[in-house]
């Protein structure tokens, strides 16, 4: 089973920074790799998808990089609504699992 | 645009059983895989179970393996999870879940499971 590692737990930044998440996988999975945003109450929102597509709708601010086992979601300018708990996800074989999740937070 | 509507949820005494069910909005739910994903209060998300379109191929998260059953009704644009001998850590939100370069999720469907 491949397990995915993301840092930092929490990573605490002001509106109009950038910030950097990273996800690590135990095993090389390609580019086989998703991002989600989580609002409280929300159902998550796909970013990122094959590890450096934007999902329909999502701002040019979020990117993605990475193949085989590091990845990193870029978040070049923050704005308010961007707060909130982002997972990563592999969708190389099964299980499909997802990391344990980055909380980034205002600071 | 898809809309996956999950019903079901409740609370449940452990060792009980439960049905949740998912209705998808168009017809191509038919021909692709489906998903169910929890999140227990204030954790994260955790996959546990996939089924192909035909239903040919079904996987199961080591932790619901034997006691969850997932299967679905392309006639009825309809995905079910059975879940019986529940615990109390299966207490969760519970998605049904597209996965593709588009996602698609449901609003979700909680499970308490409690005495």
């Amino acid at each position: 089973e491949i397990v995915l590692t993301q840092s930092p737990v929490t990573l605490s930044v002001s509106p109009g920074e950038g910030a950097t998440l990273s996800c690590r996988a135990s095993q090389n999975i390609r580019g086989d790799l998703a991002w989600y945003q989580q609002k409280p109450g929300q159902a998550p929102r796909l970013l990122i998808y094959d590890a450096i597509n934007r999902a329909t709708g999502i701002p040019a601010r979020f990117s993605g990089r990475g193949s085989g086992t590091d990845f990193t979601l870029t978040i070049s300018s923050l704005e308010p609504e961007d707060f909130g708990v982002y997972y990563c996800q592999h969708r190389f074989n099964w299980p499909p699992g997802f990391g344990q999740g980055t909380k980034l937070e205002i600071k | 645009e898809v809309q996956l509507v999950e019903s079901g949820g409740g609370l449940v005494r452990p060792g009980g059983s439960l049905r949740l069910s998912c209705v998808a909005s168009e017809i191509t739910f038919r021909s692709v895989s489906m998903n169910w994903v929890r999140q227990a209060p204030g954790k994260g998300l955790e996959w546990i179970a996939s089924i192909t379109s035909s239903s040919n191929k079904i996987y199961y998260a080591d932790s619901v393996k034997g006691r969850f059953t997932i299967s679905r009704d392309n006639a009825k644009n309809s995905l079910y999870l059975q879940m019986n001998s529940l615990r109390g850590e299966d207490t969760a939100v519970y998605y049904c879940v597209r996965f593709s370069a588009s996602d698609y999720w449901g609003h979700g469907t909680l499970v308490t499971v409690s005495s």
